[in-house]
């Protein structure tokens, strides 16, 4: 079945350091991919997304590319905030799959001024 | 602006006691979904509803209930709840046409049973 694997947390930084947050899938057909973004006691807001090999995806700053050959999706940003504070979960959706959206484990960062 | 609405936003409940959590939307989106979060882990999928069609997970326990009387709303019920079932319930909708798959989410009920 669909899986989604990425880098377990935390992940402290300094402010303006590099991100980078690693995410691997496993899908059966052809998946939209998506990276999540959570703050404390909300719902999941939609970060960015790429729904076919080789498309970035982009938001903010952060950016992602769908890597078919490697089957993955890791999360950059060159320079983060302390506002970027957050869980951020990768995640994948395929109509092969029943329409289902299914998540990683989640990755939490804390960024220090 | 179009959105996922969740009710209420903090729930309290007795342990045993049935309740339900509402969502509804202005998306218009014929997919509905709803998720279960416990501290520091994934969202877990409990079913989700295409169209009118209701697809259950395979682990979601019995105890775990949904309607979707139209297309804007959908339930959550929780017919006895015990103290493991304490989580954020996440609403998501999503439009599965084309390349527009992503799920679209409500802020979340967190239920405490007490």
């Amino acid at each position: 079945g669909n899986s989604v694997t990425q880098m377990e947390g935390p992940v402290t930084l300094s402010e303006e350091a590099f991100l980078t947050i690693n995410c691997t899938y496993t899908a059966t057909g052809y998946p939209s991919l998506f990276w999540y973004v959570q703050y404390p006691g909300e719902g999941l807001q939609l970060l960015l997304k790429a729904t076919k090999a080789d498309d970035k995806g982009s938001n903010k700053g952060f950016e992602a590319t769908y890597r078919k050959e490697t089957t993955s999706f890791h999360l950059e940003k060159g320079s983060v905030q302390v506002s970027d504070s957050a869980v951020y979960f990768c995640a994948l959706s395929d109509n092969t799959g029943g329409f289902k959206t299914i998540f990683g484990a989640g990755t939490r960062l804390f960024v220090k001024a | 602006d179009a959105m996922v609405i969740q009710n209420p936003r903090y729930q309290v409940t007795q342990f045993g006691k049935p309740v339900t959590l509402s969502c509804s939307q202005t998306l218009n989106h014929n997919v509905m979904y709803w998720y279960q979060q416990k501290s520091s882990q994934a969202p877990k999928l409990l079913f989700h509803y295409y169209d009118k069609d209701f697809n259950n997970e395979a682990d979601t326990p019995d105890n775990f209930q949904s309607r979707r009387p139209n297309t804007s709303f959908c339930f959550l019920d929780i017919r006895s709840p015990g103290l493991g079932d304490a989580a954020m319930y996440l609403c998501a909708t999503s439009k599965q046409t084309g390349e527009n798959t992503e799920a679209f989410f409500g802020q979340g009920t967190r239920l405490t049973v007490v």
